[in-house]
């Protein structure tokens, strides 16, 4: 299967512990977003790279949320000190710049982060 | 202040007949829409787009419709089958970004 996943498939922390997530996206899309999605929302953006870059970060990442994509592949994002507000799914998704595509990203299965 | 809307948490459909998905958005510089399947425990799938330029666009049973002077775009599933029933989120995208609806719940009734 070559669609995008995600690692692991749920997360269930203790308040304070860190987490970290991995996304491995489509290989030949240089594109990857990170967005969070809580019962009856639909996913919100958080960040997103092109490559190896972070060309934007939303005013939901607080400080206590870091993103990286180091070799522009796969991405992890890890959240310090976790609190029960972080509790919610958390979708990666990939897209492939190019002549305008639309922007369709294709999103991996998600991280089920529970925070108790 | 919501961008992107759906007005409707859930909507049941007979098989066989049509689905019309509806959504709202405030923002005049999007420029692309798009349309989201979401079945439980899996990311969306992408579903269908259409360009803010066009009024219509199809796929197969899959149609969107854009009306930009009322902010407004459906998607058409006809006929509606039983694996259509998910939670469908609209989505608009303003650059590199895409705002997503709340979603709306679709029942297909045998």
């Amino acid at each position: 299967d070559t669609g995008v996943s995600q690692n692991p498939r749920h997360k269930i922390t203790k308040r304070g512990q860190n987490v970290t997530f991995r996304c491995d996206p489509i290989s030949e899309h240089n594109r990857l977003y990170w967005y969070r999605q809580t019962l009856g929302q639909g996913p919100e953006f958080l960040t997103y790279f092109q490559n190896e870059a972070q060309l934007e970060k939303s005013r939901l990442l607080s400080d206590r949320f870091s993103a990286e994509r180091p070799k522009g592949s796969f991405s992890t994002l890890e959240i310090q000190r976790t609190e029960q507000g972080d509790s919610a799914m958390y979708l990666c998704a990939s897209s492939l710049e190019g002549p305008r595509t639309g922007n369709e990203q294709y999103f991996g299965p998600g991280t089920r982060l529970t925070v108790t | 202040d919501q961008q992107v809307k759906q007005n409707s948490p859930s909507l049941s459909v007979q098989e066989g007949r049509i689905s019309i998905l509806n959504c709202d958005y405030t923002n005049s510089m999007f420029d692309y829409f798009l349309w989201y399947k979401k079945y439980p425990a899996e990311g969306p799938t992408f579903l269908i787009s259409i360009s803010s330029i066009k009024d219509k666009n199809e796929d197969g049973r899959f149609t969107v419709f854009l009306n930009k002077s009322a902010k407004h775009l459906s998607l058409h599933i006809v006929p509606s089958q039983p694996g259509d029933s998910a939670v469908y989120f609209c989505a608009a995208s303003e650059g590199d970004k895409i705002i997503f609806g709340k979603g709306t719940r679709l029942h297909i009734l045998p």
